[in-house]
């Protein structure tokens, strides 16, 4: 079987740095990727990683460590519309098994 | 015009009545996706087809069906719904080269009474 591990909720103050870890146990791993979904709106995609080490886009990082079936999304400069559910999922098989979700919230 | 379109975006029905979703996407994408999602939860894959000849179970495919009318259209039914059918279903694509990035519709918010 496969499962994924990730907090419930993380709250931080804007401006400020959060990150996001994931844990997961699957056969047939591809890669990490991470999703967003502001209110139960249409998930969008941030980042992936298929080889160990950190992916930069812009405010976003996202890292993973095959070794250790771990992986964390780093949030920086914190903004109020970062307020959402970020979501991390392993590929397997051209599919994807997506995490039950961290709902990350931003206060002033 | 929204890449990934989903019909109807909200439904109210009565138990043990059929009904189907529809997700139609203009991206050219071969791959395309079912998922269902209950209030706090993840995504749970229901179905998804590599090609138009191609159907695969996911892991909640149980008391669903799907159909691969052409490679823009993918359906869900839902043959006889219950209760604990309500939820949100997204339909998604991506491309076989960059199957890590799916794109996903705006949801079709399902009520059974």
């Amino acid at each position: 079987g496969q499962s994924l591990e990730q907090p419930s909720e993380v709250t931080a103050v804007e401006g400020a740095i959060v990150q996001i870890n994931c844990t997961y146990q699957t056969s047939g791993f591809y890669g990490l990727s991470w999703y967003q979904q502001h209110d139960g709106g249409a998930p969008t995609f941030l980042s992936y990683n298929a080889l160990d080490g950190l992916e930069e886009t812009g405010r976003f990082s996202s890292f993973l460590s095959r070794s250790d079936s771990y992986g964390y999304l780093l949030l920086q400069e914190l903004q109020m519309k970062d307020s959402a559910s970020y979501f991390c999922a392993v590929h397997q098989g051209g599919k994807l098994i997506f995490g039950q979700g961290t709902e990350l919230s931003v206060k002033p | 015009d929204a890449d990934v379109t989903q019909t109807p975006r909200n439904r109210i029905t009565k138990t043990g009545k059929r009904i189907m979703l529809e997700c139609s996407q203009t991206k050219g994408h071969d791959r395309m996706y079912w998922y269902r999602q209950d209030p706090g939860l993840g995504l749970q894959l229901i179905y998804y087809s590599f090609d138009v000849k191609d159907i695969n179970k996911g892991e909640i495919s149980d008391g669903y069906s799907v159909s691969r009318q052409a490679q823009a259209k993918f359906s869900l039914s839902l043959e006889s719904a219950i209760p604990n059918q309500t939820a949100l279903y997204f339909c998604a694509t991506s491309d076989p080269k960059r199957y890590n990035e799916q794109f996903f519709g705006p949801g079709t918010r399902l009520t059974v009474l």
